[in-house]
């Protein structure tokens, strides 16, 4: 089946910092989306890509849908603390029922 | 966005019980709705797909007789854990997409802890 390589698995950063995060898979995608994750929440949709080669923005947050459709990378600028949390890249096939395909996700740690 | 709804949001059982999660569209007609299990530190792993009014499709190796799905209407679905087992332990996870979305949202999720 498919597969989604995201990386990094762990950052540390300090407040005010940017922070970008990437996801490529084996197999194209036609949509992807990145979620963040609270612990004990379900995820939350940060932004959602349609198009290869889109960039959307969302507040600090910018994602891109890569030229190949195989990737995608999320960039945070001016890290806050709230930013914590872990942020987690899915694709979606159009005709798979709408199932998405997660990455391993990414876990942020912001120190003030 | 859209509000998905999950509840219980925590729960304990004993072990042999079953256990049922409901997960409810609240502001619009949830035409396919997934459940989801993750395990600490890890992400999610999706367990079937579910739309209104016929069966689940379940991911390999999830039982369908353990994991009881029911789509009954456009805002609910429920998953029943039959007989519940401490490795049944972990974090439920629903989502839910509308015929007008590509994009699905989600429920809070509901930590079973199975004792």
């Amino acid at each position: 089946g498919q597969q989604l390589n995201q990386s990094p698995q762990s950052m540390f950063i300090q407040e005010g910092e940017d922070v970008s995060m990437n996801c490529t898979s084996s197999s194209i995608f036609n949509t992807w989306l990145w979620y963040k994750q609270d612990p004990g929440e379900g995820p939350v949709l940060l932004i959602a890509l349609y198009k290869a080669g889109e960039l959307t923005s969302n507040g600090r947050l910018t994602a891109q849908f890569g030229i190949t459709r195989k990737d995608s990378f999320l960039n945070i600028s001016a890290s806050i603390p709230s930013d914590v949390g872990i942020y987690f890249c899915a694709g979606q096939l159009r005709g798979s029922n709408y199932k998405l395909t997660f990455g391993k996700g990414t876990l942020l740690t912001v120190n003030p | 966005g859209a509000v998905v709804s999950q509840h219980p949001s925590r729960v304990i059982c004993k072990s042999g019980t079953s256990v049922k999660i409901e997960c409810r569209s609240l502001d619009f007609q949830a035409t396919t709705m997934f459940w989801y299990r993750q395990f600490p530190k890890q992400s999610l792993m999706l367990m079937a797909t579910s739309n209104e009014g016929s069966k689940a499709t379940y991911e390999q190796g999830v039982e369908k007789d353990k994991f009881l799905i029911n789509h009954a209407s456009l805002t609910l679905s429920t998953l029943t854990v039959t007989s519940a087992h401490p490795e049944d332990s972990s974090f439920y996870i629903c989502s839910a997409r509308g015929s007008l979305n590509t994009e699905a949202f989600f429920g809070q999720g509901t930590r079973l802890t199975v004792v």
